[in-house]
Formats: structure tokens, C-alpha cells, sequence
């Protein structure tokens, strides 16, 4: 089935560690982001990529970091100088073919104890 | 000003009800607008795109207003399973309004 996988669904993180979210897509989207998601809020844009090698900050890009090596996958790094990481993370992609919707995965709980 | 904001909400309507949404944006050059529906602890799922023309689909009705840079979203016979949070997106900015709640009530 054509989608987009995000894992691990859930991850625990000690305060002062890095962890990684993988986000890989089989839709052949040239277009990839990630949003994060806090409870009750909407969505805000953490860092886009539009083509391999290539990514721009989005709104709330301190803290975190991405690569685009492959255009089948955008994993980010949560950093330690993310000062409040829990939240619910969403991996999202698009392609001109599709219309440019937007498709998400089913999404990263990450937990900071 | 935030490229795309929402009605705060929450709204809270009797099954069969017809409520409506706005979303405006401030990016005059956006081309692709999209509603989408979020249930509680999931992803959001594409509910219609938005067209120029307006697009209809069962109970559902989109609207764009390019003129004064708003999209909205009507929903007709409000039913319990329409409980959720509507968030429109403006893709030339892939940004997200913040999402409306609505709870349809018995």
C-alpha cells in the first residue's frame, strides 16, 4: 500500500538526549515536511524539504534538525536544546500529481521524563 | 498577522444543524487550499479541496473568496460522527490554521 510511515509511534526520551523520528514515504512526493502538535493546538511547521538535499526551517525549527538523502525519507532529530520536546509529531509529504494535498502519517508521540 | 487563521471556536451544535467555518489567509499568491478533519489523538485525513468554483460533496460545501482571501467550509444535517476539529491549509505555505473544534450533540 502507497503511504507514509512514521515510527516508532511512541518514544521516551531522558532530558539531555537526542532521539530520531523516521518518516519514510512510498508516493513518490517530492515534497516533505514535519509538524508538531502540542494538545489542543494546531499544527505548526517545523521543517520542510521541496527536493532531495534540500530543506528550509519552518516556524519552530530551533532544536531540531533534518536530512534529505533520499527523497523516500525525512527523519528529524529532536535535540537536547529543544527545551519542551513532548508532543505529538506529524510527518507529511505532497506531490505535484497528487494535486499538492498534503498526506500525513499516522503520527510520533514523544514523552520527555 | 499569521499567514492562515482560523474561527477559535469551539463550536457546539444539535445534530441536524448547519454550521459554518471561515479560514482567511494573507498570502495573496496561494493556489491550493484543502479542508481537513482531525479526530482526537490521530492524524489529520483530507476532508474536500477548495476550488474557485466552489465544490460540493454530500453535506459538505466548500468556498473560496480570492478577493477577500478566505476559504470556508459548510456543513449541512450536522451528525454525531461530524464531532471533530476542521482545519483548513494553505499550501503555497503549508501552514496549518490552528484548527476548529466542533462537537455535534444528540
Amino acid at each position: 500500500d502507497g503511504g507514509i510511515t512514521q515510527s516508532p509511534k511512541y518514544l521516551f526520551r531522558k532530558e539531555g538526549q537526542n532521539v530520531t523520528l523516521s518518516c519514510e514515504q512510498n508516493l513518490n512526493h517530492d515534497a516533505m515536511y514535519w509538524y508538531r502538535q502540542d494538545p489542543g493546538q494546531g499544527l505548526r511547521l517545523i521543517y520542510y524539504s521541496q527536493i532531495v538535499n534540500d530543506f528550509q526551517k519552518g516556524d519552530i525549527a530551533e532544536g531540531y534538525s533534518v536530512s534529505r538523502e533520499k527523497k523516500e525519507s525525512f527523519p528529524l532529530t529532536v535535540t537536547s536544546a529543544q527545551k519542551n520536546p513532548t508532543a505529538f509529531y506529524l510527518c507529511a509529504s505532497s506531490g505535484a500529481a497528487s494535486g499538492n494535498t498534503i498526506y500525513f502519517g499516522e503520527g510520533s508521540w514523544l514523552t520527555v521524563v | 498577522r499569521k499567514e492562515v487563521e482560523q474561527d477559535p471556536g469551539p463550536f457546539n451544535v444539535p445534530e441536524g444543524a448547519t454550521v459554518a467555518f471561515n479560514c482567511t489567509y494573507s498570502n495573496s499568491a496561494s493556489q491550493s487550499f484543502f479542508w481537513y478533519r482531525q479526530d482526537c489523538r490521530k492524524e489529520p485525513k483530507l476532508l474536500m479541496s477548495v476550488y474557485s468554483s466552489g465544490n460540493e460533496d454530500g453535506r459538505f460545501t466548500a468556498q473560496l473568496n480570492r478577493a477577500s482571501q478566505y476559504i470556508s467550509l459548510l456543513i449541512r444535517d450536522s451528525k454525531l460522527s461530524d464531532s471533530a476539529t476542521y482545519l483548513c491549509v494553505v499550501t503555497r505555505d503549508m501552514r496549518f490554521g490552528a484548527g476548529t473544534r466542533l462537537t455535534v450533540k444528540p
